[in-house]
């Protein structure tokens, strides 16, 4: 079956240090794939996503590329902030609506950034 | 858009007690979908719907918990009778499902401790 397996944590760095988590996945088909961002006593955000190979997601100065031959997602920032602090999740969708767009969840990674 | 809604963002109550959780989805999403998370456990999915449709409730830890979705715009997940084990936040999450996924909208979530 899919399965998310992520870079454990957590994760401390400096601000504006580089960042990378670590994502990669097992799949039947070709899903799509996502991270999630949680901050401190909230729901989780769609952080970005990539529908298919070679796609690159990217937002608030986060990437990630969709890799079909390593089967990663990998999670990227250039200069993080303490505002970044947050748990992040990797997600793998469901191919070709099999399973009426049921995701697949990564453990989470805790990021905490020191001033 | 307001998004998700759950209600209420906190319960506290004593062990016994029947705990009602109520999601409301995004308006012309057909996948809703209940998660509970913990320190322990991590995110736990306990039950989807397609279509007002549960399409699978294997996460759904024993007969006490229970879930509905009697039309497109609610939800409920009901928990009779309560134990402190249950002490969680549960999030509701909805997509919009179709060939590909799109990813999921949380809800802010329900802090429920039973005591």
């Amino acid at each position: 079956g899919n399965s998310v397996t992520q870079m454990e944590g957590p994760v401390t760095l400096s601000e504006e240090a580089f960042l990378t988590i670590n994502c990669t996945y097992t799949a039947t088909g070709y899903p799509s794939l996502f991270w999630y961002v949680q901050y401190p006593g909230e729901g989780l955000q769609l952080l970005l996503k990539a529908t298919k190979a070679d796609d690159k997601g990217s937002n608030k100065g986060f990437e990630a590329t969709y890799r079909k031959e390593t089967t990663s997602f990998h999670l990227e920032k250039g200069s993080v902030q303490v505002s970044d602090s947050a748990v992040y999740f990797c997600a793998l969708g469901a191919a070709y609506n099999t399973n009426a767009g049921k995701s697949t969840f990564g453990d989470g990674t805790t990021l905490t950034v020191k001033p | 858009d307001a998004g998700v809604i759950q209600s209420p963002r906190h319960e506290v109550t004593e062990m016994g007690q029947e705990v009602t959780l109520r999601c409301k989805p995004i308006s012309g999403h057909n996948s809703l979908f209940w998660y509970r998370q913990t320190m322990m456990r991590g995110l736990e999915l306990l039950i989807y719907f397609n279509n007002n449709v549960p399409i699978d409730d294997s996460g759904m830890p024993e007969d006490r918990f229970s879930a509905k979705m009697p039309n497109a715009s609610f939800s409920t997940l009901k928990i009779q009778p309560s134990e402190p084990r249950d002490s969680a936040v549960y999030f509701c999450a909805s997509s919009s499902g179709g060939w590909r996924d799109y990813g999921y909208t949380f809800g802010s979530g329900t802090r429920l401790t039973v005591v």
